[in-house]
């Protein structure tokens, strides 16, 4: 079966940082593009980040570009995002997606963890 | 406010068909064959129902169809059923620093 289960979830203080990780499991996971997509409580679906199979390439939304670090171990089957200076605006579920095969850019997401809520919050 | 715009609700009854729209600009949706449309039930993650504007995964319900004119994509759900009711939301490749975006989302309600 094919998983990703998200951890490192939190309620963490304006300023500070955290560490988001995705095990992967069922695939090949370096075949794979990996990305990060939040989700307001209640509201919409926002990219974050994503990386390459290969980790050659990377990209950030502008709202978290120079806070966010997305990087993976591809033999440990893991994702990850380091969040720096932490903003109330950050708080979200935080989803794991994989992207369809052929291309790193955030073209389609074919499988998604369930999520991991990070609250920004003093 | 989401790059791409997408009505807030629609309804049908059982059986019936309709549509969702989803309007971006020519450096998202107009510019690239890279539409995709995710099904959300409440609580759950989302579940890939088309990709590049038209293409449906393996499992997806021949029910479900993509197509994009200009810079207007459009989900089309035919023979309304019960477990269709959930929120809908598009997503683009975008050509913008942001390489990804998505609407609003759309809740669909089954009457």
């Amino acid at each position: 079966e094919v998983l990703l289960v998200e951890s490192g979830g939190g309620l963490v203080q304006p300023g500070r940082s955290l560490r988001l990780s995705c095990a992967a499991s069922g695939f090949t996971f370096d075949d794979y593009a990996m990305h990060w997509v939040r989700q307001d409580p209640g509201k919409g679906l926002e990219w974050v980040s994503g990386i390459g199979g290969d980790s050659g390439n990377i990209g950030y939304a502008d709202s978290v570009k120079g806070r966010f670090t997305i990087s993976r171990d591809n033999a440990k089957n893991s994702l990850y995002l380091q969040m720096h200076s932490l903003r109330a605006e950050d708080t979200a579920l935080y989803y794991c997606a994989r992207a369809v095969a052929g291309t790193w850019i955030p073209r389609a997401f074919d499988i998604w963890g369930q999520g991991t809520t990070v609250t920004v919050s003093s | 406010q989401s790059a791409l715009t997408q009505p807030a609700s629609v309804s049908g009854s059982p059986g019936q068909s309709i549509t969702i729209s989803c309007t971006g600009t020519s450096s998202d949706v107009g510019g690239y064959n890279f539409v995709s449309w995710y099904q959300q039930h409440p609580g759950k993650a989302p579940k890939l129902m088309i990709y590049d504007v038209s293409k449906r995964p393996s499992g997806v319900s021949n029910r479900f169809s993509g197509s994009k004119s200009g810079n207007t994509a459009s989900l089309t759900i035919s023979g309304l059923q019960a477990e269709d009711e959930a929120d809908y939301y598009c997503s683009s490749y975008a050509s913008s620093s942001t390489l990804g975006v998505f609407g609003g989302g759309t809740k669909l309600t089954v009457l």
